[in-house]
């Protein structure tokens, strides 16, 4: 079976852009979480969603929004890009929400100019 | 709020056991886990703690006491692919679901 998978694997845009990334959770996995991970620190929770509504938010400005699809799938959001947000977006899929087995794919890495 | 603290590095010698400990604060807790992540790679999950006590998976071991806030990560028989980082995680419900991961434990084994 395919794990979670992410697209695209690297993406450079500038300031003040709108970026979308991708996720394709385990299959039979409804839950999706996305993370933001700064190099040296740990990854920061961004969202939880669990059959297709939010769950959990983390403590990100407005600009970043997601939605999960019908098939599971899922969409990060980040609008009027800052060079700040410059980090490794992963996300993680799990059977149900409250699962504590999170299996990540392998990120998208941002560079913000 | 949320926040959990361990050490930022530990260096071991191959074939030694090695613990990486974690302090937390949450509400709502579920209970600890434990990730791995190696250089470019992303984390995998190792082990999960909601009682208190010691789960043992092969080399690694994990522990966790709920009334001190605090679990360790126990890896015994290092070896040098052990080199990485190690996350602990917390799940709380303050807000809707959130898991909160510790700024990582580096690991160096030494040969």
């Amino acid at each position: 079976d395919a794990g979670v998978t992410q697209s695209p694997t690297h993406l450079i845009k500038t300031r003040g852009q709108h970026v979308t990334l991708r996720c394709s959770p385990i299959s039979g996995h409804k839950s999706v979480s996305w993370y933001q991970q700064v190099l040296g620190q740990g990854p920061q929770f961004i969202f939880q969603y669990y059959e297709k509504e939010e769950r959990g938010r983390g403590n990100f400005p407005d600009r970043f929004s997601a939605r999960q699809f019908p098939n599971y799938s899922s969409e990060l959001n980040v609008n009027a890009l800052l060079l700040g947000d410059s980090a490794l977006y992963l996300c993680a899929s799990s059977l149900v929400a409250v699962q504590e087995t999170q299996y990540f794919g392998p990120g998208t890495r941002l560079l913000v100019l | 709020g949320q926040s959990l603290e361990q050490p930022s590095e530990v260096t071991a010698v191959e074939g030694a056991i090695v613990q990486i400990n974690c302090t937390y604060q949450t509400s709502g807790f579920y209970g600890l886990s434990w990730y791995q992540q190696h250089d470019g790679g992303a984390p995998t999950f190792l082990s999960y703690n909601a009682l208190d006590g010691l789960e043992e998976t092969g080399r690694f071991s994990s522990f966790l006491s709920r009334s001190d806030s605090y679990g360790y990560l126990l890896l015994q028989e290092l070896q040098m692919k052990d080199s990485a980082s190690y996350f602990c995680a917390v799940r709380g419900d303050t807000g809707g679901f959130k898991t909160i991961f510790g700024a990582g434990t580096r690991l160096f084994v030494k040969a």
